[in-house]
């Protein structure tokens, strides 16, 4: 069955450190990948897009990587800051166009 | 630019009563709005697809005259659950997507918190 997979533990850095987050799946093959941003009580917030022939998309200090061969996508962020505390949610194509099919998110602590 | 408003943000009402969510977008033509339920620190599920002028089209397992859409402008889906349960309480969230191409990113509200008592 078709899967995606996010670290469901919080990953609490600190300040001025890169935060690494992964987003697996299986069984899919994804045409492109999404990152959202989603605060508490809020909805997400689109941050970046990767196509499947791209392995590497820069926006600020936001970095996403897509290894269609690992089925893997990582999405970095630089020199973190208190504010980038969220929950981040990847997101991939499903088998019809525009659906988005979403992992259940990485929540991101940056401590001061 | 690309703002969605979805409304009510929170809503408490009694067992048996209809609620409505509506979502614009405010800025800019969506031929298309998705609607997703979240449980707490679950992710998004998709409820269902909306095309402006046509009939919804929904996921497995999700009751279409439970949770009746209708996209009857470019800029204004609602989502009315009918007769709610309290098993209907969770974070309704809409999204908004312009078309066109189908890599474009979707543009979601802020949510509306449903609670039945």
């Amino acid at each position: 069955s078709q899967k995606i997979e996010q670290n469901s533990e919080a990953l609490n850095i600190q300040e001025g450190k890169t935060a690494t987050l992964t987003c697996n799946y299986t069984n899919y093959s994804p045409a492109y990948l999404q990152w959202y941003r989603q605060d508490p009580g809020r909805g997400p917030v689109f941050l970046l897009l990767i196509r499947e022939n791209e392995k590497e998309k820069r926006k600020e200090r936001l970095k996403v990587t897509f290894d269609t061969t690992l089925k893997q996508s990582l999405f970095h962020i630089t020199a973190s800051q208190p504010a980038d505390s969220a929950t981040y949610l990847c997101a991939l194509v499903g088998d019809s166009s525009y659906k988005l099919i979403f992992g259940s998110g990485t929540r991101l602590l940056v401590r001061p | 630019g690309a703002v969605v408003s979805q409304h009510p943000s929170w809503v408490i009402c009694k067992s048996g009563t209809s609620v409505k969510i509506e979502c614009r977008s405010l800025d800019f033509q969506a031929t298309t709005m998705f609607w997703y339920r979240q449980f707490p620190k679950q992710s998004l599920m998709l409820m269902a697809t909306s095309n402006e002028g046509s009939k919804a089209t929904y996921e497995q397992g999700v009751e279409k005259d439970k949770f009746l859409i209708n996209h009857a402008s470019l800029t204004l889906s609602t989502l009315t659950v009918t007769s709610a349960h309290p098993e209907d309480s969770s974070f309704y969230i809409c999204s908004a997507y312009s078309g066109g191409v189908s890599n474009q990113p979707q543009h979601f509200g802020d949510g509306t918190r449903l609670s039945i008592l």
